[in-house]
């Protein structure tokens, strides 16, 4: 069975500082990963996956995450917050093959303050 | 912004009706989803689709249903609301396709459900 953890509920972090929202994840065989965000009272929005290829995938709004295999995560970061930012973050994952549903992490919500 | 639909955004209703959340998305996606989740928390996956005449139930038990007679409708219905069934139910569709499109899920605006 497939799952994700994302050991923070909440992340705080300064306006301009580098933030890091972290995610592992067990999975049989090659992962597909992905981050999407959640701003209050909206749906969630893609923000990256990782499909093969290159380690650190670039997504919307300067966000980027590194895939480590041997880890086995996933962490979004971004080298400067914006309060903007502040929102819940969701990781999932799922199999490269066989089942197309994807398991979601609890979320974290990432707090920017001025 | 995804072309997936949700209505209505709101809804505020009494013990015993019956309800139908309506899903729309102009993708032409194959597979649909639907969500519950509490404000700010986890969600559950309650019924999936992966194309039409397709549906099975998600991990989280739930009391509604579903169908799927057309690609780019997804009704849930609630056949008698409980004020358990409160909480904000979210619909998504994807496409897996070719690969490189890796199941993509882009999600409606959701629909806050409000059972007195």
């Amino acid at each position: 069975a497939q799952s994700v953890a994302q050991p923070e509920d909440q992340v705080n972090v300064a306006e301009g500082n580098p933030l890091t929202v972290k995610c592992t994840y067990s999975v049989s065989g090659n992962p597909y990963l992905f981050w999407y965000v959640q701003y209050p009272n909206r749906g969630l929005q893609f923000l990256l996956k990782y499909i093969t290829g290159d380690n650190l995938v670039k997504g919307s709004y300067g966000f980027e995450a590194e895939f480590n295999k041997s880890q086995t995560s996933f962490h979004l970061k971004k080298p400067s917050a914006l309060v903007s930012d502040s929102a819940l973050y969701f990781c999932a994952v799922r199999p490269g093959g066989g089942s197309y549903i994807p398991t979601f992490g609890r979320g974290t919500s990432l707090i920017v303050h001025p | 912004e995804a072309d997936i639909y949700q209505t209505p955004r709101y809804l505020v209703i009494g013990t015993g009706k019956k309800i139908t959340l309506e899903c729309s998305q102009t993708m032409g996606h194959d597979k649909m989803y639907w969500y519950q989740q509490d404000p700010g928390m986890e969600l559950h996956l309650i019924h999936y689709s992966y194309g039409v005449n397709s549906t099975e139930k998600g991990d989280l038990s739930s009391e509604s249903t579903v169908s799927r007679i057309r690609t780019e409708h997804f009704p849930l219905t609630l056949e008698s609301a409980r004020p358990s069934h409160t909480s904000q139910y979210l619909c998504a569709s994807s496409d897996h396709g070719l690969a490189t499109a890796g199941d993509t899920q882009y999600f409606g605006p959701g629909t806050r459900l409000t059972v007195l």
